[in-house]
């Protein structure tokens, strides 16, 4: 696509509860990034894809915390038993064979409030 | 580790008046530098990069920053600010081995009218 597609746009989910978050790159974008941005706060790096290479999850902040893509295709960032400091925004982005560079390009986010 | 300072949360500017956003980093080995733009409601935007060459980078909207290595900064800069420039800033560091970028606190510019 023309751009880095996340959805939901928004997410409200009840403490406890499974979220599954999904992007979808720009067309051969080879690396794929995950960071989330709480309130007020910066980014915070979650998790990278490059290729058919293994991930980097240094960043994930706990086992509840996971993330799947095959191949240069579709992540998907799920979140099991959900507690309110999930709350926050997760932000996709994605770059091309340079990888960072020539930038990475964000989606728009999803916004997950645990309530 | 790579890690990335941006001393002032907020920073006000009035219309046409020049502005800076500073920046400064810590990091092994030659840094990749960037500074994005994020409006309200939106994804980041990137504005510029600094991977070698010239230390003074320009990149959208009339942005440009200047890379210090002997201070170890970065500050974005604009002659002349438009309000329409009033957005969080964040700057972004990479060391060349490494591929995923660590982003500063951001700063929050608001031109005044």
């Amino acid at each position: 696509g023309a751009g880095v597609s996340q959805s939901p746009s928004n997410k409200v989910t009840e403490k406890g509860k499974d979220v599954e978050l999904r992007c979808d790159p720009i067309s051969g974008h080879t690396a794929l990034y995950w960071y989330r941005q709480r309130l007020g706060q910066g980014l915070e790096f979650l998790i990278y894809f490059q290729g058919n290479s293994a991930p980097d999850k240094s960043g994930l902040p706990s086992d509840r915390f996971s993330a799947e893509r095959t191949g240069e295709s579709v992540s998907t960032l799920t979140i099991q038993r959900t507690q309110q400091e999930d709350s926050a925004v997760y932000l996709c982005a994605s770059s091309g064979t340079g990888g960072g560079n020539y930038g990475y390009t964000f989606g728009s986010g999803t916004r997950l409030t645990v309530v | 580790a790579q890690s990335v300072a941006q001393p002032e949360d907020q920073v006000n500017v009035a219309e046409g008046n020049p502005l800076t956003v500073k920046c400064t980093y810590s990091v092994s080995g030659n840094p990749y530098l960037f500074w994005y733009v994020q409006y309200p409601n939106r994804g980041l935007q990137f504005l510029l990069k600094y991977i070698t060459g010239d230390n003074l980078v320009k990149g959208s909207y009339g942005f440009e920053a200047e890379f210090n290595k002997s201070q170890t900064s970065f500050h974005l800069k604009k002659p002349s600010a438009l309000v329409s420039d009033s957005a969080l800033y964040f700057c972004a560091v990479r060391p060349g081995s490494a591929r995923q970028l660590t982003f500063g606190s951001g700063t929050q510019l608001t031109v005044l009218p």
